[in-house]
């Protein structure tokens, strides 16, 4: 069974700065997809960014990146010049290839933004 | 476009109640999800619909949850008799097809006494 682990319960980054969140995964399968997703205190549950597993290149979506390592299982989103709104739980998510569609989720890290 | 509405916001029961939650996708989308998040963990997958047939059903406790969609458009779940342990928010999402990103709802919030 797929398990996706965020060791980081909570992180804390200032205003403007960068921060980087954790994420590894355990799959036995090759053609997969990496998610990850934002959760504000309104509940709303919405998608960041995606990789594809067979993409080499690292997704980019504004100021959020992530760094890919397969071979490692690793997948960790990097949020540049953090804003107060940034603030909010985040969860790392694993869907397998093909047809199915499935989103495996970990327990989250909730990332506060001071000032 | 509007997004997936979900109600009620909130609910209060006592244990052994029933309790029912309502889902009503992005219009066109095809493919509807349950997930159930307790607090503390991610969400979990109940139960994933294609159109109206029932395409994952594998972690729905089918001894006191069940779901239809039967037009293929707005969703139902419901939890008869509740358990202490149903606590949690019970989330809907909706797709244009079953590997497409996932759209979510606010959700309910579930509080069983």
């Amino acid at each position: 069974a797929q398990t996706v682990t965020q060791s980081q319960p909570e992180m804390s980054v200032q205003e403007a700065e960068t921060v980087t969140l954790s994420c590894t995964y355990d799959t036995s399968e090759s053609d997969y997809y990496l998610f990850w997703y934002k959760q504000p205190p309104s509940r709303q549950m919405i998608l960041v960014i995606r990789q594809e597993a067979y993409k080499q290149q690292n997704a980019t979506e504004n100021r959020f990146s992530v760094n890919f390592q397969k071979a490692a299982k690793s997948f960790s989103l990097k949020i540049s010049d953090s804003q107060l709104g940034d603030a909010a739980m985040y969860f790392c998510a694993y869907r397998r290839g093909g047809t199915a569609s499935k989103l495996t989720f970990g327990t989250g890290t909730r990332l506060q933004v001071t000032l | 476009e509007a997004g997936v509405a979900q109600s009620p916001r909130y609910k209060i029961i006592e244990k052994r109640q029933s309790v029912a939650f309502w889902c009503n996708p992005i219009s066109g989308h095809a493919t509807l999800y349950w997930y159930q998040q307790i607090l503390g963990q991610g969400p979990k997958l109940l139960i994933q619909f294609q159109n109206n047939g029932v395409v994952d059903d594998s972690q729905l406790p089918k001894d006191r949850f069940s779901a239809e969609r039967l037009k293929g458009v707005d969703s139902t779940l419901k939890i008869q008799p509740a358990k202490l342990e149903d606590s949690a928010v019970y989330l809907c999402a909706s797709s244009t097809g079953s590997n497409q990103p996932q759209h979510f709802g606010d959700g309910t919030r579930l509080s069983i006494l």
